[in-house]
């Protein structure tokens, strides 16, 4: 499995714009990118996912590079209910290993 | 939207004794899969069950954890003599079969909160 890093926590404030990037430098070709948000006590969710290029949905925009060893996740305008972890993983068989994610916190 | 559900919500057993943590996965996914997440830690991979038996299971998965189908709706997750380091979330997962990434693309129940007093 390729590992990801991404950054512990984000802040930010209604309205704005998020950018979380995630590296995985040894992403293999047959990979997937897919990222999931989880809210305390909840399952997780599964946002997007992109093999290249840029992939958008009503939630989210993932932007990924040639090289494909980087990724990241766009979150547009975001509200206070926006407030989870996002994690990104990589891989394309049946099993999802999550790490720690990225803590968002949305401020008024 | 279709969705997968859990039963109970909350789950309050001594140790040594058997649960069973119940499942309804979305109706056309053939890939199932139990995660579980001890409180402030990641979620962690436990099975995944597919043509009515185990494709993957996790170190965790031991001799005192089964998965079941047992009819056309349910899956279920049985701890044969509960210890009180298995006081956690399980989360239920089930996916498409469909190739191109779709694995990676699960649909999570709300959970079920395991206490083992």
């Amino acid at each position: 499995l390729a590992k990801t890093t991404q950054p512990i926590s984000m802040d930010s404030y209604e309205g704005q714009e998020v950018n979380i990037t995630c590296s995985h430098n040894n992403i293999a070709t047959n990979d997937y990118i897919t990222w999931y948000q989880q809210f305390p006590s909840q399952g997780p969710r599964f946002i997007i996912q992109g093999y290249k290029t840029k992939v958008t949905n009503e939630v989210a925009s993932l932007f990924i590079p040639a090289d494909r060893k980087s990724s990241t996740l766009s979150l547009p305008r975001v509200s206070l209910s926006d407030t989870a972890v996002y994690y990104c993983l990589v891989g394309g068989d049946y099993k999802l290993s999550f790490g720690a994610g990225t803590t968002v916190t949305v401020r008024a | 939207e279709p969705e997968v559900t859990q039963t109970p919500s909350h789950q309050v057993t001594q140790m040594g004794q058997e649960v069973i943590l119940r499942c309804v996965p979305i109706s056309n996914h053939l890939y199932f899969y139990w995660y579980r997440q001890i409180l402030g830690q990641k979620v962690e991979f436990l099975v995944s069950f597919y043509n009515n038996e185990i494709s993957e299971k996790s170190e965790i998965f031991d001799d005192q954890f089964s998965v079941e189908r047992p009819d056309g709706s349910n899956f279920t997750l049985k701890i044969r003599s509960t210890k009180l380091e298995d006081s956690a979330m399980y989360f239920c997962a089930s996916s498409d079969p469909g190739g191109g990434g779709r694995a990676y693309e699960q649909y999570f129940g709300p959970g079920t909160r395991l206490t083992v007093t």
